[in-house]
């Protein structure tokens, strides 16, 4: 299973809202990783987990929060975002968060603040 | 100046041509990937190199580390490789460091 799955594939919500993205991977990755892409443009780094514990926050706005509840799985809690935030956010996997790992991509989530 | 940079940006091509995708880094790295992504999102890891060069079905990925530039060919093109190819490169860590990605438009 070289999968990584994400939930919903799409959301919409209100800036007052609270909503979270979801992330899951059974390759047995220790490294999980939150990108965020805009129309057109290349992936951002948002977040990275290394072994359960957050290692990079690329200084996101704290209504982005992640979760690593266990070494599968990566949640992503949104709270009053703004309409800016639309975008479609990747999750990703990787062995380790050494250079030589490869990183896999899930299919993202399209989400759309109104 | 960024610190990846693909040309062409955009590439349209007749069904069966022969394609390349090139892609400049100015940065050591430790390595190199090839990413396709489809319309509608999802991201699939096509090459991973630090030398020389790999082949999977039609595509062909080549890098030069002494002149940090690095080609993703396609042979015998099809509509479906229509896809944004992006270079991205491993400089330490976990981090990668995107290009802006070649839009690929194969026409039948």
């Amino acid at each position: 299973d070289t999968e990584v799955t994400q939930t919903p594939k799409h959301l919409v919500m209100g800036m007052t809202n609270k909503k979270s993205l979801k992330c899951e991977q059974h390759m047995g990755h220790r490294a999980m990783y939150w990108y965020k892409q805009k129309a057109k443009k290349p992936p951002e780094l948002m977040f990275v987990y290394s072994y359960e514990k957050l290692s990079i926050n690329e200084s996101v706005p704290s209504r982005f929060s992640p979760e690593c509840p266990n070494s599968s799985l990566l949640n992503l809690h949104l709270h009053a975002l703004q309409p800016e935030d639309s975008a479609l956010y990747l999750c990703a996997s990787s062995e380790g968060v050494l250079s030589n790992y490869e990183q896999y991509f899930g299919p993202g989530t399209r989400l759309t603040v109104t | 100046k960024n610190e990846v940079e693909q040309s062409p940006q955009n590439l349209t091509a007749q069904e069966g041509e022969f394609i390349t995708i090139n892609c400049s880094y100015s940065v050591g790295i430790s390595a190199l990937h090839w990413l396709q992504q489809h319309p509608g999102g999802g991201i699939v890891s096509l090459f991973m190199l630090s030398s020389g060069k790999k082949k999977h079905g039609r595509l062909i990925a080549t890098i030069n580390i002494q002149e940090k530039h690095s080609s993703l060919h396609i042979t015998a093109s099809h509509p479906r490789d229509s896809a944004v190819y992006i270079c991205a490169v491993k400089t330490s860590g976990s981090r990668l460091t995107f290009g802006e990605g070649t839009q690929l438009t194969v026409n039948p």
